[in-house]
């Protein structure tokens, strides 16, 4: 059963903690993303990895940190550093730098309270 | 700045009635279009998309979509609309320039909430 995993489906965090989200996909993609959702506000990028052991910033990357060091796998950990972090990720793979043009596959999202 | 826009936060429609969700572009370069939808507390769904070719493309769950370049619009479709069609959904578009790196990065609008009422 191919497919992207998020986990956990919610999480609480106090303030001053960092918490990481997983994201694992079997899709054999290059590249994944992670988007952070809020209402009315669509999705924003904040990171994204074309190829393993590499990543780049997206538009609100401040607060977040990444690692890409499995092809799999792309977890992302929200520092204390993050001011506003309750929202709901969402975490992405997709063809990437493929000559081909695919769509992005979403995984089931993760709620991150801060408490 | 590359955009979005989804004009209507939310679109009302009776069962059975056709259904569109607006959707305007805004890039440099050629764009890649998609449409996605989303359930509560769920992942986004890939609906359809638009790469090069036919101006209608159809996609899932009955739904299609025109690409009109001078309009620069992209509006999801459907002849006949379901209750259970009811959710929010995005456009997105991927820009793609020729002679340098292509991030697959996508562009979301802000959504638009669709509600069916029987």
């Amino acid at each position: 059963d191919g497919g992207i995993t998020q986990s956990p489906k919610y999480l609480f965090r106090k303030e001053g903690q960092n918490v990481t989200l997983s994201c694992e996909q079997n899709l054999n993609h290059d590249a994944m993303y992670w988007y952070r959702q809020d209402p009315g506000q669509g999705l924003r990028l904040i990171y994204y990895s074309q190829i393993v052991n590499d990543f780049q910033k997206g538009d609100i990357a401040e607060g977040y940190s990444v690692s890409r060091e499995k092809k799999e796998s792309f977890p992302l950990t929200v520092t204390s550093a993050q001011k506003n972090p309750t929202a709901f990720y969402l975490c992405a793979s997709g063809l990437g730098l493929a000559k081909r043009v695919g769509e992005q596959f979403f995984g089931p999202g993760t709620r991150l309270t801060v408490l | 700045a590359q955009s979005v826009a989804q004009p209507e936060d939310q679109v009302n429609v009776a069962e059975g009635n056709p259904l569109t969700v607006k959707c305007t572009y805004s890039v440099s370069g050629n764009p890649y279009l998609f449409w996605y939808v989303q359930y509560p507390n769920r992942g986004l769904q890939f609906l359809l998309k638009y790469i090069t070719g036919d101006n209608l493309v159809k996609g899932s769950y009955g739904f299609e979509a025109e690409f009109n370049k001078s309009q620069t619009s992209f509006h999801l479709k459907k002849p006949s609309a379901l209750v259970s069609d009811s959710a929010l959904y995005f456009c997105a578009v991927r820009v793609v320039h020729y002679g340098s790196s292509n991030t697959g990065k996508l562009i979301f609008g802000q959504g638009t909430t669709l509600q069916v009422k029987p």
